[in-house]
């Protein structure tokens, strides 16, 4: 089945401690989005990646990093400089940016905590 | 600035017909999305309206007006797993997507 994988589906976090979250799709699809889902707040974009080894800053990169060495990956660091880093974490994917290429198929999420 | 508007929380009844309605002011307008997530679950993808009027899709259909900056989705036939978030996305004028807060929407039976 094609779809995209996230995991871990639980993560905890730290003081000063970066940690990697894993995004794996099979779709076959261009482009990646790393979203961060808060309580009563639209999904807001981290980063976002049409092609390997490219990827731009969304709205609120500051604190995390990304690469894109495969078309099928795009992990999501969360660095110590995130300060307030507890939220749910959405990543998606899509055939590409145009309007018609556009609509984002979701993996299922991981929930990132700080002890 | 841009915005998406959607009511934070709705209630209906299980058989019934609800209407969630979203109003958007964005930089440009390329398409309207819809995606339904459960509590801790993964958005999944709904229905997009490109141009003005009515998409139906089954039990859920989705209107779009470009001049008044609105769109509704209406679900009928009501279930009890219909209790989910409903999220309005709109795609601007640099083809980035802007997603509303979501409306929460309760099925009591």
């Amino acid at each position: 089945d094609g779809g995209i994988t996230q995991s871990p589906k639980y993560l905890f976090r730290k003081e000063g401690q970066n940690v990697t979250l894993s995004c794996e799709q099979n779709l076959n699809h261009d482009a990646m989005y790393w979203y961060r889902q808060d309580p009563g707040q639209g999904l807001r974009l981290i980063y976002y990646s049409q092609i390997v080894n490219d990827f731009q800053k969304g709205d609120i990169a500051e604190g995390y990093s990304v690469s894109r060495e495969k078309k099928e990956s795009f992990p999501l660091t969360v660095t110590s400089a995130q300060k307030n880093p507890t939220a749910f974490y959405l990543c998606a994917s899509s055939t590409g940016t145009e309007l018609t290429k556009n609509i984002q198929y979701f993996g299922a999420g991981t929930r990132l905590s700080v002890l | 600035g841009q915005n998406i508007d959607q009511p934070t929380e709705m209630t209906a009844t299980e058989g019934a017909i609800v209407q969630i309605n979203c109003t958007y002011q964005t930089s440009g307008f390329n398409g309207l999305f819809w995606y339904q997530q459960h509590a801790g679950e993964a958005p999944t993808f709904l229905s997009y309206n490109v141009l003005d009027g009515l998409e139906e899709k089954g039990r859920f259909s989705s209107f779009l007006s470009r001049s008044k900056g609105y769109s509704y989705l209406l679900l009928k036939e009501l279930q009890m797993k219909d209790s989910a978030s409903y999220l309005c996305a709109v795609i601007d004028g640099n083809y980035q997507l802007i997603w509303g807060a979501g409306t929460k929407l309760i099925i009591k039976p």
